[in-house]
């Protein structure tokens, strides 16, 4: 298994231009979601989904979309870029049901974003 | 919303000592607290999780405890060594569920050989 993979590693964006950051995961989880990682602040979450169709806001989804068409492939979106937008994304993935496999949360490499 | 305060920012000991690690967090309907360690430029990952129902559990090294009447839960590290440097963030859930998760702003932690 893959686990969860994210494209790309890197990238450099331009004020007012958009872009989208794959995610994606193998193992059939429920549950996704997109965190944001800046210096001194942690992880802090963007939008989350719960199953292909549903999606909601997190802690800081100011200009940011996403969509779920299918279980394994979860798509973040920046409309129109900003420099506030520079940082570190991650993407995650999780069982809903828990049971003895848990609710562990598998984290993808990491796509590091500088918007000049 | 929920808060969750971590402390310290950072941590330094020497190899064999004991390291210990506090969060707080402020929704009483949170019920999850994973405990995530990420090397420098790597991906975080889970090393210890605990739910509302369990005062503490241990995974040879490391154990989490809990106290819900005060709303903080720690991590403890015994025998530290080197390789435990990293940065290491406590989580808490959110909305009574068990994977939206507010986390905290992290700690890193020094093992000097």
């Amino acid at each position: 298994n893959a686990g969860v993979t994210q494209t790309p590693k890197f990238q450099v964006l331009k004020t007012g231009q958009s872009m989208t950051l794959q995610c994606a995961q193998d193992m059939n989880h429920e549950y996704m979601s997109w965190y944001r990682q800046d210096p001194g602040m942690g992880l802090r979450l963007i939008h989350y989904s719960v199953g292909a169709g549903i999606t909601d806001q997190g802690e800081v989804p100011n200009g940011y979309n996403v969509s779920r068409s299918t279980t394994e492939d979860f798509p973040l979106r920046l409309l129109s870029a900003a420099p506030s937008q520079t940082s570190v994304y991650f993407c995650a993935s999780s069982r809903t049901s828990g049971g003895a496999v848990g609710y562990e949360q598998f984290f993808g490499p990491g796509t590091r974003l500088t918007v000049l | 919303g929920e808060n969750v305060e971590q402390h310290p920012s950072t941590l330094s000991v020497q190899e064999g000592d004991s390291a210990v690690i506090k969060c707080t967090y402020s929704d009483s309907a949170s019920n999850y607290f994973p405990w995530y360690k990420q090397e420098l430029g790597k991906r975080p990952q889970l090393i210890i999780d605990i739910r509302s129902n369990v005062g503490e559990k241990k995974d040879q090294r490391i154990a989490v405890t809990l106290n819900k009447t005060a709303k903080h839960f720690s991590l403890h590290i015994t025998e530290t060594q080197p390789e435990d440097s990293a940065v290491y963030f406590c989580a808490a859930s959110i909305l009574g569920g068990f994977q939206k998760l507010v986390f905290g702003t992290g700690t890193r932690l020094l093992v000097s050989p």
